[in-house]
C-alpha cells in the first residue's frame, strides 16, 4: 500500500529565501508524481507533473526533482514571495488513483 | 473551457439528512475521481467512475455512501444518513483517460459539508 509523507509540516521562511519542500513514498512504482498548491478553503491547483521517466520538471521559480530508486521527490522554490504563502501537497500516481501526503504548510513572511 | 464545475460550494446538513455533491467534469473527459479532506489531514480517493460505471470504490464507505456517473449530466456523490464525522471538503476531479498511465487529474473547487 502506498504511502506518502511531507516534512515539514509547516515552514515559515522571510521573503526572498530559497526553500526546499521534501515528499517521500515508499512504493517505487509509479507513473507520476505531482506537486500541487492549495489556498485555504479552495481548490487544488497543479503546479508540476513529472512522469515516471523523468527526472524533474521546471516552472517559472519552481523546480521538483523525482528520484523513484529513492521513493523520494523534492519541490525547490527559488526567492519566495509572499504569495507563495499555502498548502503544497504531493500526490503519487501509480494504478490506483492518487495518493496524497498530507502537505507542507507553508508561510513566506514580508 | 471552462474547468471542473462544484456544486454546492457548501452544505450544511443537520445529522440523519442526506447530502448530494454534484461534479462536472471539464469537457471531453469522461473519468471522474472523488477524494475526502477531513480537517488537517490529506485527501483521500473515494471513488473512481467512468460514464455509467464505477471502476475503484475501494475508498469509499460501505455504507451511507453511494456514487454515479450518468450518461448524460453531472457526477452525484450522494451521502445518506449524514453524521457528524462527514464533515469534510470533498473534491471532484477529472481526466481525458487513463490507459494505465495516469494522466494529469484536474480538481475542481470542492464542495464544504458541514454536519451540525
Amino acid at each position: 500500500k502506498q504511502e506518502v509523507t511531507q516534512i515539514p509540516a509547516a515552514l515559515s521562511v522571510p521573503e526572498g529565501e530559497n526553500l526546499v519542500l521534501n515528499c517521500s513514498f515508499t512504493d517505487s512504482a509509479i507513473y507520476n508524481l505531482q506537486w500541487f498548491r492549495q489556498d485555504p478553503g479552495k481548490g487544488l491547483t497543479s503546479l508540476l507533473l513529472i512522469q515516471s521517466s523523468q527526472r524533474e520538471q521546471t516552472s517559472g521559480r519552481l523546480n521538483a526533482s523525482l528520484d523513484k530508486s529513492s521513493g523520494r521527490s523534492t519541490l525547490y522554490i527559488a526567492a519566495s514571495q509572499p504569495g507563495d504563502s499555502a498548502t503544497y501537497l504531493c500526490a503519487v500516481g501509480g494504478n490506483t488513483p492518487l495518493v496524497f501526503g498530507k502537505g507542507t504548510r507553508l508561510s513566506v513572511i514580508a | 473551457n471552462a474547468g471542473v464545475m462544484q456544486n454546492p460550494r457548501h452544505l450544511v446538513r443537520r445529522r440523519g439528512q442526506e447530502a448530494r455533491l454534484r461534479c462536472s467534469p471539464m469537457k471531453g473527459h469522461s473519468h471522474v475521481y472523488w477524494y475526502r479532506q477531513l480537517p488537517e489531514e490529506g485527501l483521500k480517493f473515494m471513488v473512481y467512475l467512468q460514464k455509467e460505471n464505477i471502476i475503484d470504490e475501494s475508498g469509499m464507505p460501505k455504507e451511507r455512501f453511494s456514487a454515479e456517473f450518468p450518461k448524460e449530466g453531472p457526477s452525484i456523490l450522494r451521502i445518506q444518513q449524514v453524521v457528524r464525522g462527514d464533515s469534510a471538503a470533498y473534491f471532484c476531479a477529472s481526466s481525458p483517460e487513463t490507459t494505465g498511465t495516469q494522466e494529469t487529474q484536474y480538481f475542481g473547487p470542492g464542495t464544504r459539508l458541514l454536519v451540525l
